[in-house]
């Protein structure tokens, strides 16, 4: 079982919906969780992270933690054409001092006009 | 704004080869990574280290070694490159436990 599971898409929503990414992960001891958006050829950049149960909104994005059912999403409103790119789910596995970061293999979102 | 940047944008060497890829850092962050990132297998941790001289394995570390002498720099060492390793290589770094990686812009390694 990999560590960070994502479903690889893609997902294909049109233009003004909502896009649902879902990540699942493997170790409890898990402490913080992240979503990074990568467009083609380029590095991947921060979007939201969150540490507690619950949701956590910025602008048009919504981060949502379950620690007991250890799922993590990512909730995109009023999607855009702009949105389209790889979805990448993260999670921060540090313990005894240090910060092992582990991607799954990310989602592809496609917008569509 | 915070910097990592890596030595090379594309590389090409031969089978046998001993490969360097060089990251620098310039925010003082503790923690470095490399990562390798393959169509449909996402980024896997190559090797991390949390502080100077200190580097722990990450999930694929076989055929690669690390060095880090200096906070700043990080590099990641192909011993005896093969064709398998042909891959596009990220640098991340983050100041502490639980916060924002930052990424480098990559580095497109392949191995002839």
């Amino acid at each position: 079982q990999k560590e960070v599971e994502q479903n690889s898409g893609p997902l294909s929503v049109p233009e003004g919906a909502i896009a649902s990414l879902n990540c699942t992960y493997s170790d409890r001891g898990s402490q913080s969780f992240f979503w990074y958006r990568q467009y083609s050829g380029k590095s991947p950049e921060l979007i939201m992270f969150i540490y507690s149960n619950g949701d956590k909104e910025d602008g048009r994005f919504t981060a949502q933690l379950n620690k007991a059912s250890q799922y993590v999403s990512l909730l995109i409103r009023d999607s855009q054409p702009s949105d389209s790119a790889t979805y990448l789910c993260a999670v921060n596995r540090g313990s005894g001092g240090y910060n092992k970061l582990i991607f799954g293999a990310g989602t592809r979102l496609a917008v569509h006009p | 704004d915070v910097k990592v940047t890596q030595s090379s944008r594309y590389l090409v060497k031969r089978t046998g080869e001993k490969v360097f890829l060089e990251c620098v850092q310039d925010m003082d962050h503790e923690n470095m990574f490399w990562y390798r990132q393959d169509p449909g297998l996402g980024l896997r941790l190559i090797y991390f280290s949390y502080d100077v001289k200190m580097k722990e394995k990450g999930d694929i570390p076989e055929g690669y070694s690390v060095s880090r002498e200096k906070k700043e720099r990080f590099s990641l060492i192909l011993e005896s490159a093969s064709t398998n390793q042909t891959s596009m290589y990220l640098c991340a770094s983050t100041p502490d436990r639980g916060t924002e990686a930052f990424f480098g812009q990559g580095t497109r390694l392949t191995v002839v």
